[in-house]
């Protein structure tokens, strides 16, 4: 049964402590995606990589938060310095990005972050 | 805008249907989505639809479309206490790439 891993799956931190989240997107998937979700603001989409290259990062604080994917297996989304206001949960989904089922995406259960 | 709204939350009682409702924005969508989030877990797919079908039947679930109006329904025959969950509809944006965009999510609570 494939499935996207995310780790970790809870994190508190202090307020500047910069936070690392990885996910492991479905071997064979080409589209990975990193959302954000809050009560206030639903689900928001932070970055979007297609072939490991990133393609919108439209959604994301840049001067705080990166998404980068170092390989194939392995996304990473980094917030240096962490602020209360980053608390929320945060989603990694990937997708086959070509055919009928391009846009299925597979979501990670997700990492919840708290930052003090 | 990219807004696509759903009604914030829904009650009924077990074995009634379900009626979830979505409007979404962008006409050239060529597929529409139905996740479903139980508590504390990521996005479940339940079904789409392609935008040329106006329904689509899946067992207990329907799926009206009605392109004119940019509406979409999610209909749950013989709801069960399983199916309390967070409901969301999803569009396909064409940008340059194909951004998917969700709506607010309906929050759906069944009672014995």
């Amino acid at each position: 049964d494939a499935r996207v891993t995310q780790t970790p799956r809870h994190k508190v931190t202090e307020m500047g402590q910069e936070v690392t989240m990885r996910c492991q997107p479905i071997l064979g998937h080409n589209t990975v995606f990193w959302y954000r979700q809050t009560m206030m603001q639903g689900l928001e989409l932070l970055a979007y990589f297609r072939n490991r290259a990133p393609l919108d990062d439209s959604g994301m604080p840049k001067d705080r938060f990166s998404a980068e994917m170092p390989d194939a297996t392995l996304a990473t989304l980094k917030i240096q310095p962490s602020e209360p206001r980053d608390s929320a949960v945060y989603f990694c989904a990937s997708g086959p990005g070509q055919g009928v089922g391009a846009n299925v995406l597979t979501f990670g259960a997700g990492s919840r972050l708290t930052v003090l | 805008g990219e807004d696509v709204e759903q009604s914030l939350f829904l009650s009924v009682r077990e074995g009634d249907s379900s009626v979830i409702n979505c409007t979404y924005t962008d006409s050239s969508s060529t597929y529409l989505y139905w996740y479903k989030q139980e508590p504390g877990a990521g996005l479940q797919l339940l079904t789409y639809i392609f935008s040329n079908m106006d329904m689509k039947q899946d067992q207990r679930l329907t799926v009206l479309l009605n392109k004119k109006d940019k509406h979409l329904s999610l209909r749950i025959a013989d709801t069960q206490t399983g199916d309390s969950a967070i409901y969301f509809c999803a569009e396909t944006l064409n940008t340059g790439f194909q951004k998917l965009v969700f709506g607010t999510g309906t929050r759906l609570l069944v009672s014995p």
